[in-house]
């Protein structure tokens, strides 16, 4: 079973802020907060991971609440390239094995 | 190579048929995942290998569906006696346990299957 909850679709216009929410209600104080994306007919590319404070790449910030039961991924700028379904997974940083179930993510339809 | 590599890229196969799908893991990733993505859907977990350890086949759907990995490296999935159901993509990814390691996983393209 996931350990995630996400909106299966979100809207966006171009040039505006994405945000992606993802509930992790039950994750453990040793797991951190991974996100993904998967553009059609492509393998799934990382994108973020945070533990608790709050994180900043080239490509996202990542927002996790203190409780860090949820957590939220910005995209700044979005651009029609964005478009792409977007998933939020919870595992352990390193170290042993979990298995891993990636849900049905987010669809992000970025609009002109 | 830098990546995790896939082959084939596609592949179209008749109902009843096996199939092999290969999957190269970053060289030094000792965890290698072989998920399936059918249309519309997320991510189903099939296998997973770790090291030198038994691997978890918790995911197989059925007893059609094996998978070996040679050496610590190279992987390969078999379905036997294809059926319609099993067209998807297949997916592969590798990590590595290392303490330093930031990416959690890192995946293939995969390989299109249709069962026709």
């Amino acid at each position: 079973d996931a350990k995630t909850t996400q909106p299966p679709s979100m809207d966006c216009a171009e040039g505006r802020a994405a945000n992606l929410p993802c509930n992790h209600s039950t994750i453990s104080g040793n797991e951190y907060v991974y996100w993904y994306r998967q553009i059609h007919s492509q393998g799934p590319q990382y994108i973020i991971h945070g533990l608790k404070n709050n994180e900043t790449n080239e490509m996202a910030s990542l927002i996790i609440t203190e409780d860090r039961k949820s957590s939220t991924l910005i995209l700044p700028h979005a651009t029609l390239r964005d478009t792409a379904v977007y998933y939020c997974i919870v595992r352990v940083y390193s170290g042993g094995y979990q298995k891993v179930t990636f849900g049905i993510g987010t669809k992000l339809q970025v609009i002109p | 190579g830098a990546g995790v590599s896939q082959s084939p890229s596609n592949k179209v196969t008749e109902k009843g048929k096996d199939v092999e799908l290969r999957c190269d893991p970053i060289s030094g990733h000792t965890a290698l995942y072989w998920y399936r993505q059918s249309l519309g859907q997320g991510l189903e977990f099939l296998i997973y290998f770790q090291g030198n350890s038994a691997p978890d086949k918790s995911g197989l759907p059925s007893d059609r569906f094996s998978a070996e990995r040679t050496g610590g490296s190279v992987s390969t999935l078999t379905i036997q006696r294809t059926q319609q159901e099993d067209s998807a993509v297949y997916l592969c990814a590798s990590s590595s346990p290392a303490d330093r390691e930031y990416y959690g996983y890192t995946f293939g393209s995969g390989t299109r299957l249709t069962v026709v």
